[in-house]
């Protein structure tokens, strides 16, 4: 089965904790992308990854961390400095970060404050 | 900022009818694609239509440009209560280099049986 696999589908985080989202996908992608959907606010790129080892921020990227060690994993780190971290979460791949491809969403990971 | 926004925000129509959703931008574009997305899950991809293009078809999907007016709807016919969902427009701008899609902030469209 191909596709984007996103774990876990519910997160809670305590005041001061550092939490990690995961994204896998058996795509054979290069780009990887991590959003934060809020309700109607529509989808903001948090930060994206054009190739391994390489990773450029987005529209929202304070408050979180990124790394590319493998081509298909782009894990997400929802660090204690994200005040509002309360969200739901999507992660996406394309064949390549230009506009004109389509991008393959994972099922998302809601993310509470406990 | 937002560079597609939909219109309108919310959609009901009966079963069978037709759904007509916009979405404006402000910048030239490349492309423009649209999305959709079931309560609490991922967005799938339904059409791509290039800026070159006059219309796009597929299955009961109709994607009409409007490059003078920077706009394009998405037409449904003959809707079904399993199109209930959120849609979302997403531009591709033909400024800057490693452009990227911009997502809208998307319209709920209910189909009421």
């Amino acid at each position: 089965d191909g596709g984007i696999t996103q774990s876990p589908k519910y997160l809670f985080r305590k005041e001061g904790q550092n939490v990690t989202l995961s994204c896998e996908q058996n795509l054979n992608h290069d780009a990887m992308y991590w959003y934060r959907q809020d309700p109607g606010q529509g989808l903001r790129l948090i930060y994206y990854s054009q190739i391994v080892n390489d990773f450029q921020k987005g529209d929202i990227a304070e408050g979180y961390s990124v790394s590319r060690e493998k081509k298909e994993s782009f894990p997400l780190t929802v660090t204690s400095a994200q005040k509002n971290p309360t969200a739901f979460y999507l992660c996406a791949s394309s064949r390549d970060v230009y506009g004109q491809e389509t991008q393959y969403f994972g099922p998302g990971t809601r993310l509470l404050v406990l | 900022s937002q560079q597609g926004e939909e219109d309108p925000q919310a959609l009901s129509i009966q079963e069978g009818e037709n759904a007509t959703m916009n979405c404006s931008y402000k910048t030239s574009i490349n492309n423009l694609q649209w999305y959709r997305q079931n309560s609490g899950r991922g967005l799938v991809h339904l059409i791509l239509i290039r800026s070159n293009e006059r219309e796009k078809h597929s299955g009961r999907l109709r994607v009409t440009p409007d490059t003078s007016k920077k706009s394009s709807s998405l037409l449904i016919t003959a809707s079904r209560a399993a199109d209930t969902a959120s849609y979302f427009c997403a531009t591709d701008p033909t400024t800057g280099a490693n452009s990227k899609l911009t997502f809208g902030k998307g319209i709920t469209l209910s189909v009421r049986p």
